[in-house]
């Protein structure tokens, strides 16, 4: 089975620029998380899907980030404008359903804003 | 605001030794716990998990769960310098909620 798809891999951009990640889970994955990861630091959850729907995004900064799951298969995440604190690997998770599963991650987005 | 704790380190250890990694939490509300090991420039990989106090064995890592003292442990014995890594201790409640993650221990091996 194939494992969490993401990209691009890496990005530079310069701050109050747009930027958009992708990420395509395990297939047959319902819930679907990102999570931001600043260097030395652990994951942060910013926003977790289940189908098509928003569980939870308490933690996500709404007046610059946004994501959406519009067919419960990928997502797209997207930050305008982009501060120098994005600065971070951005980080997609999925599990089959809910609850007691284990969370795979995918290879990650490494962002850098100049 | 759920908080998980662990030491930076590094935490340096000889090849051979046992590691000791600790993680303590703050929401009594716990269900599980997950020890991810993580690469320098990759995502985490789950290695253990533990939802019941006591300890946990798979080959050469060992999680141990104290609830009431809301700590969690990894040993791994006979380290080797492949074991050379940051590990994230993370914690969940239960249904629908999320991992947190505490800020991972760096733990190097020396040949």
């Amino acid at each position: 089975e194939a494992g969490v798809a993401q990209s691009p891999r890496y990005k530079i951009i310069e701050k109050r620029q747009s930027v958009a990640f992708w990420c395509n889970p395990i297939s047959g994955h319902a819930t679907l998380y990102w999570y931001q990861q600043i260097l030395g630091q652990g994951p942060k959850l910013l926003i977790q899907f289940q189908n098509n729907g928003v569980v939870d995004d308490s933690q996500l900064p709404k007046d610059r980030f946004s994501a959406e799951r519009l067919k419960g298969v990928d997502s797209t995440l997207k930050i305008q404008p982009a501060k120098l604190e994005d600065s971070a690997v951005y980080l997609c998770a999925s599990i089959r359903g809910r609850g007691q599963e284990t969370q795979y991650f995918g290879p990650g987005t490494r962002l850098l804003v100049l | 605001q759920k908080e998980v704790e662990q030491n930076s380190g590094p935490l340096s250890v000889p090849e051979g030794a046992i590691a000791s990694l600790n993680c303590t939490y703050s929401d009594r509300g716990s269900q599980s716990f997950f020890w991810y090991r993580q690469y320098s420039g990759k995502s985490p990989e789950l290695i253990m998990s533990i939802y019941s106090n006591g300890d946990k064995e798979d080959g050469r890592f060992t999680a141990q769960l104290n609830k009431a003292s809301q700590y969690v442990s990894l040993l791994i014995r006979d380290s080797q310098p492949s074991d050379s890594a940051t590990y994230l201790c993370a914690v969940r409640d239960s249904g629908y909620s999320t991992l947190t993650f505490g800020k991972g221990t760096m733990l190097l091996v020396s040949p």
